[in-house]
């Protein structure tokens, strides 16, 4: 199994549509979690850590299930430059050796 | 304003040449990292530093070298040993190697190699 796992889509939508990415994560040590958005041939930029209590900025909302070693992010009311991948990023957390294992992303392409 | 840089921005290389890729950050972070990305693949961890003058290697650093000689800069260099070179380089950085884990890291723009 891999360390992190993403549907890799592409998840094709129209504007204003809801829409959600899961990731599972192998590790049940794993402390921290992020979302991260990359454009075509750009850097990766973080969007979001995800807490255990779940969490909220704007349109997006993260969840964390850590029983089910999963999770989520939802986009709300999608617009057109929220296309993009997303990256699920996991803190390894191996000792003192804390590297973040990425996800090889899920396209999203916001559709007029 | 703070961030990261990268240059250059497309470097192309022939092969049996060493390169040297620049990182400069100025956000005051302790950690800095080297990536690369493949297509079709996750990010990959080339080498990492949590402070001036060490550095540990990553899960792929067969070929490369980095140096740390000031906080501010990372440089990583590809030599003839690294058998794909081609790829895109990203650079980034964190708080400090602990709270990469709670604060995620943050990314310069890339570096395009391409080996003729």
């Amino acid at each position: 199994r891999k360390e992190v796992e993403q549907d890799p889509g592409p998840f094709n939508v129209p504007e204003g549509a809801t829409v959600a990415f899961n990731c599972t994560y192998s590790n049940s040590a794993s402390q921290s979690f992020f979302w991260y958005r990359q454009d075509c041939r750009k850097e990766p930029k973080l969007l979001m850590s995800v807490y255990s209590s779940g969490n909220e900025d704007g349109r997006f909302t993260a969840q964390l299930n850590r029983a089910s070693q999963y999770i989520s992010l939802l986009i709300r009311d999608s617009k057109l430059s929220d296309s993009a991948t997303y990256l699920c990023v996991v803190n390894k957390n191996a000792g003192n050796n804390r590297k973040l294992i990425w996800g090889l992303g899920t396209s999203l392409a916001v559709n007029p | 304003d703070g961030g990261i840089t990268q240059s250059p921005k497309y470097l192309f290389r022939k092969e049996g040449q060493n390169v040297t890729l620049s990182c400069e950050q100025n956000l005051n972070h302790d950690a800095m990292y080297w990536y690369r990305q493949d297509p079709g693949q996750g990010l990959r961890l080339i080498y990492y530093s949590q402070i001036v003058n060490d550095f540990q290697k990553g899960d792929i650093a067969e070929g490369y070298s980095v140096s740390r000689e000031k906080k501010e800069s990372f440089p990583l260099t590809v030599t003839s040993a690294q058998k794909n070179p081609t790829a895109f380089y990203l650079c980034a950085s964190s708080i400090d190697l602990g709270l990469a884990g709670r604060n995620g890291q943050f990314f310069g723009p890339g570096t395009r190699l391409t080996v003729l």
